[in-house]
């Protein structure tokens, strides 16, 4: 079974502190995306990757950074993390080319206190 | 505001019954694909349409895309409550990736 996973599925971190979301993906993709869930806004994009050392902002990139060192993985950084950032966090994964679908990672579950 | 509406925003139905979801916008879209997610997982793709007035069916699911390309709508018939679960559509712009809405969530009681 093809498939994305993330490190952690549930986390709460302290104000301030810095945190980092793992994701990893072994079928081979090229583009590997960070989505934030909250109730009401659906999926917003914060940073996707075309390629290795690639990144480009989303729409909500403010307080995030990204980093894609080997093609597998794509790492989520919250470089002060504020309670505005408690959410749920969702990777997802997907070959080159318009019309291909994502597969998702089953998500982690930020708290910030 | 949101590039892509979906409406309604909940629905509780009882089982057996039909029911249609859509999704909404004032932009042209390349694509639009339906997703369907359970709680406490990712969402899981049922189904990409590219093609302005294209009908696709995955057993009692009827996805179509607009003719315009800028809405959708997902039909369920006779309900199950297996079927219960967010759906999200997401609406993509000539290369761009892709954009969610915020989703209907169904429920669907024996």
């Amino acid at each position: 079974d093809v498939k994305v996973t993330q490190s952690s599925r549930y986390l709460v971190k302290r104000t301030g502190e810095k945190v980092f979301l793992e994701c990893v993906q072994d079928m081979d993709h090229e583009n590997m995306f960070w989505y934030r869930q909250d109730p009401g806004l659906g999926l917003r994009l914060i940073y996707f990757s075309y390629d290795v050392k690639m990144k480009e902002k989303g729409d909500i990139p403010e307080g995030y950074s990204v980093s894609r060192e080997k093609k597998e993985r794509f790492s989520l950084i919250l470089e002060s993390a504020s309670t505005n950032q408690t959410s749920m966090y969702l990777c997802a994964s997907r070959p080159g080319g318009a019309y291909y679908g994502y597969t998702f990672g089953s998500g982690t579950r930020l708290t910030v206190v | 505001t949101q590039l892509l509406e979906q409406s309604p925003q909940f629905l509780s139905i009882q089982e057996g019954e039909n029911l249609t979801v859509y999704c909404n916008s004032s932009s042209v879209f390349s694509s639009l694909q339906w997703y369907r997610q359970e709680p406490g997982e990712g969402p899981v793709l049922l189904v990409t349409v590219v093609t302005g007035g294209e009908v696709k069916k995955l057993k009692r699911l009827t996805f179509q895309f607009g003719d315009a390309r800028k809405d959708s709508s997902l039909h369920i018939t006779a309900a199950q409550p297996g079927d219960t679960g967010l759906y999200l559509c997401a609406g993509a712009q000539g290369n761009n990736d892709m954009r969610f809405g915020a989703g209907t969530r169904l429920t669907v009681k024996p």
